[in-house]
Formats: structure tokens, C-alpha cells, sequence
């Protein structure tokens, strides 16, 4: 089945540092998202790609859909203590009436110690 | 407006029982999907329920079942229950359903332990 590969697992991040990381898959998806998981808390969205090649921003948070449609990536500006939590990528894909959503293993961001 | 509400928050049960979970979805979202998430596998598609009907099944045993009622709140329940079962069930609704959107809202998740 589909498998979305996140990297890096786990970083370590100073306030004021820029922040990347990407998803890819051997799968084409529809579209790719980008959610943000805080503890003892669902994911909430932070982005939403829909078209090959589109780069789409959110405050300090970018992200672009790959265009083969088999990757993307989110960057985050100059980072700050909120932005600690676990960041997970998703990619949809539909066929006639049915979608599914995979979701990779996660990035989890710490502050350095 | 009220978010996605799961209940319950916490609960431990024994191998062999049954659990069910509950999930109430935004107002006016027709679909409830239902994802199993742990530390070694992460979010894991149990399935999704669209207008009381169910559209897609991820790849668990029969075990795992589901239901949605005319007013889109959705149940999930799982029987005989394995050490393995212990995780967080995340429930999630949207106004179209997977077939049309990625944009999920999430509840906070029930956290089932099984000893």
C-alpha cells in the first residue's frame, strides 16, 4: 500500500532558526497537507497543496507540492517555543466516489536544549 | 462553533472485552473518519463514514467495526480485545468526505490501554 516517508524524525530547534521537512511517497497524491499535533490533542491543519507545483504560505509556514505529486515540504520561519509538536504530512488520493488520507510517522520538533 | 467531540477521553480495559467510542462531528459535517494512531505506526486509517454509510475501509480485522446515525455521530467499536489495541483513536469529520477534501478537523482522541 501507499507510504508517505517524513523526514526528519526528530530535530532539535533554537528560537529564531528556520525549520525544513518533507514528505515523499512512490504514490502520486491529489493533494498534500500538513498538520500539527500538540500533546494529549488532535491534529489540527496547517496547510492544504492542490495543485502540482503550488507554494502556499501561512503566517511563518510554507509548504509546496512537489511536481512529480510524489513529494512536499514545509519550512518554518524563524521558529519559536509554540512551535514545539509533531508534525505530520498527509497525502489524499480519490478514485470514483471513495478518498483515502495517508498520513506519514511524523517530525517531532523540540527545543535545544 | 463546537468541535469534534470524542468520548470517552481515557479508559482501560482487559483483553477479551469489547470497546465502543463515540464521535460527534462538527455541525452540518456528513462524514467521520476514524484513524488508529501509535508510536510505532502512527496515524492508521480505520475507516470513514459518509451520510450513515460506510465508504472506505482501512486494513484491520474484522474486529473493528463501525456505524454512523442519521444525526452524522459515528460509533467505532472493537471486540475481543488484544494487548495491541491499546492506542489513541482519532475520530475526524469534514463537510464533503476523503473523496473531495484532505482538510480533516480532529477530536482529542480516546486513549484506550488494554492490560
Amino acid at each position: 500500500g501507499q507510504q508517505l516517508n517524513q523526514s526528519p524524525q526528530s530535530m532539535f530547534i533554537q528560537e529564531g532558526e528556520d525549520v525544513s521537512m518533507n514528505c515523499t511517497s512512490s504514490s502520486i497524491f491529489n493533494t498534500w497537507l500538513w498538520y500539527k499535533q500538540d500533546p494529549g490533542e488532535g491534529p489540527v491543519l496547517l496547510i492544504a497543496l492542490y495543485k502540482a507545483g503550488e507554494l502556499t504560505s501561512n503566517g511563518r509556514l510554507t509548504a509546496q507540492f512537489g511536481i512529480t505529486r510524489k513529494d512536499s515540504f514545509l519550512n518554518i520561519s524563524a521558529s519559536i517555543p509554540s512551535d514545539v509538536g509533531i508534525y505530520f504530512c498527509a497525502g489524499r488520493f480519490e478514485w470514483g466516489s471513495q478518498g483515502n488520507l495517508i498520513f506519514g510517522k511524523g517530525t517531532k520538533l523540540s527545543v535545544k536544549p | 462553533k463546537a468541535g469534534v467531540t470524542q468520548t470517552p477521553r481515557y479508559l482501560i480495559k482487559t483483553r477479551g472485552q469489547q470497546v465502543t467510542l463515540s464521535c460527534s462531528p462538527i455541525s452540518g459535517h456528513r462524514s467521520v473518519s476514524w484513524y488508529q494512531q501509535t508510536p510505532g505506526q502512527g496515524l492508521q486509517f480505520l475507516f470513514e463514514y459518509f451520510s450513515e454509510t460506510q465508504r472506505n475501509k482501512g486494513n484491520f480485522p474484522g474486529r473493528f467495526s463501525g456505524r454512523q446515525f442519521s444525526n452524522s455521530r459515528s460509533e467505532m467499536n472493537v471486540s475481543t480485545l488484544e494487548l495491541g489495541d491499546s492506542a489513541l483513536y482519532l475520530c475526524a469529520s469534514s463537510l464533503v468526505g476523503l473523496a473531495a477534501t484532505g482538510e480533516l478537523f480532529f477530536g482529542e482522541g480516546s486513549r484506550l490501554t488494554v492490560l
